[in-house]
């Protein structure tokens, strides 16, 4: 089965400074891979994904990804951080097993940024 | 609408009572899905429509637990004899025709809490 990992419970970072949110995926064949945020008592949100092509993936809110096939790692990355990016984040994988139809997600990193 | 329509937000109900549960997609999106949220965990994957039909319901915990979506669009997930350990906040999601690459766009959730 697909499948995603987050390391890390909580990141604490600091405003202004960079930030970066850890993933390692596990499939069978090409990955899909997405990244979520989650804002309290919210939604999930779209950040950005990784298809095919360049290994570095920009996104919304100034975010990117760098997928890494050796490592089998698709971290989030943004150079410098906001208070408002304070959230939940969510790492989530295709599901080829099931014809790529539905999304695993991990298990969630919460973001801290402090002023 | 512009986005995922989730109804209600809230709903608390006592243990063994039936709930339904709404989903309004984008307009357009013919996947829809819904998924389970418990507290500090990922979206756990319930039930996938393609259309009418539910393509995948390999989430569903149990027999206690159903959904429809009976023309392709609105979905309602129904919940039998609920039980505590139904709490969660309820997902839905809908994507269009893209089965590798479509994002998820997900409503803000329904909080069940069952007392």
């Amino acid at each position: 089965a697909q499948s995603v990992a987050q390391p890390e419970d909580q990141v604490n970072v600091a405003e202004g400074n960079p930030l970066t949110v850890k993933c390692t995926y596990s499939v069978s064949g090409n990955p899909y891979l997405f990244w979520y945020v989650q804002y309290p008592n919210r939604g999930l949100q779209f950040l950005l994904k990784y298809i095919t092509g360049d290994n570095l993936v920009k996104g919304s809110y100034g975010f990117e990804a760098e997928f890494n096939k050796s490592q089998t790692s698709f971290h989030l990355k943004k150079p410098s951080a906001l208070v408002s990016d304070s959230a939940l984040y969510f790492c989530a994988v295709r599901d080829i097993d099931t014809g790529f139809q539905k999304l695993v997600f991990g298990t969630g990193t919460r973001l801290l940024v402090s002023p | 609408g512009a986005g995922v329509s989730q109804t209600p937000s809230n709903k608390v109900t006592e243990k063994g009572k039936y709930v339904e549960l709404r989903c309004d997609p984008i307009s357009g999106h013919t996947a829809l899905y819904w998924y389970r949220q418990s507290l500090g965990q990922g979206p756990e994957f319930l039930i996938y429509f393609q259309g009418t039909g539910a393509a995948d319901d390999s989430g569903l915990p149990n027999d206690r637990f159903f959904a429809v979506r009976p023309e392709g669009s609105v979905s309602t997930l129904k919940i039998q004899r609920t039980e505590r350990g139904d709490s969660a906040v309820y997902l839905c999601a809908s994507s269009d025709d893209r089965p590798k690459t479509g994002e998820l766009f997900f409503g803000e959730g329904s909080r069940l809490t069952v007392l």
